[in-house]
């Protein structure tokens, strides 16, 4: 079945880094974009970044540009999401999600836990 | 960057009756580009809307979604228990995505 699923969370100091991964299975990796969008506890969506089906072209939020990096690897199905200099205002569960023709997302995963505290 | 601003924040209606979602934007946004999803406790959103009108696979048909420009509407005709969820709206521009902050729809 379409699927995605991520990986990496974890607790991690302020300044410090992460990788989440995400693993897409069930479809046709490479024809499609990929997006993280991400929750805060008890808050709304927040929309991160997304990467091309190629790969060619990447987008960020301003919250996140110049300290994420996302990428992707599509011999192994594969998309990552780099963080560097993590600030507790990153604390949230990490989606990524399959965008459609129409920019919308119609398969999420499970989402992964990024909590930042020292 | 395009604010979506969507209301009421909570909505309290019984099961049965119909229930009106109303999505803003700071601009105007292309219809093609407005999504709509439910979203329930634990678990990740589900894409119910997308073109603003278009009801995604396997979304029951007492969903619906109107609407152009800068105002948009979700309408759910008969509500369900199930459906008693927090909704968002989301829309892409010019190489951007936001979402509105979303409305709680509790039962009443």
């Amino acid at each position: 079945q379409v699927q995605l699923v991520e990986s990496g969370g974890g607790v991690v100091q302020p300044g410090r880094s992460l990788r989440l991964s995400c693993a897409a299975s069930g479809f046709t990796f490479s024809r499609y974009g990929i997006h993280w969008v991400r929750q805060a506890p008890r808050k709304g969506l927040e929309w991160v970044s997304v990467i091309t089906l190629d790969g060619g072209s990447k987008y960020y939020s301003d919250s996140v540009k110049g300290r994420f990096t996302i990428s992707r690897d599509n011999s192994e199905n594969m998309v990552y999401l780099q963080m560097n200099s993590l600030r507790a205002e990153d604390t949230a569960v990490y989606y990524c999600a399959r965008e459609t023709p129409t920019y919308c997302m119609d398969v999420w995963g499970q989402g992964t836990t990024v909590t930042v505290s020292s | 960057e395009i604010v979506l601003t969507q209301s009421p924040d909570t909505l309290s209606l019984s099961p049965g009756e119909r229930a009106t979602l109303s999505c803003r934007a700071s601009q105007s946004v292309s219809s093609s580009y407005l999504a709509w999803y439910q979203q329930k406790p634990g678990q990740a959103p589900r894409l119910l809307i997308y073109g603003a009108s278009s009801r995604a696979t396997g979304i029951p048909d007492r969903f619906s979604g109107s609407g152009s420009g800068t105002d948009f509407t979700l309408t759910i005709s008969r509500l369900e228990p199930e459906d008693f969820a927090v909704y968002y709206c989301q829309q892409y521009g010019s190489s951007s995505y936001t979402f509105g902050q979303g409305t709680k729809l509790e039962i009443k």
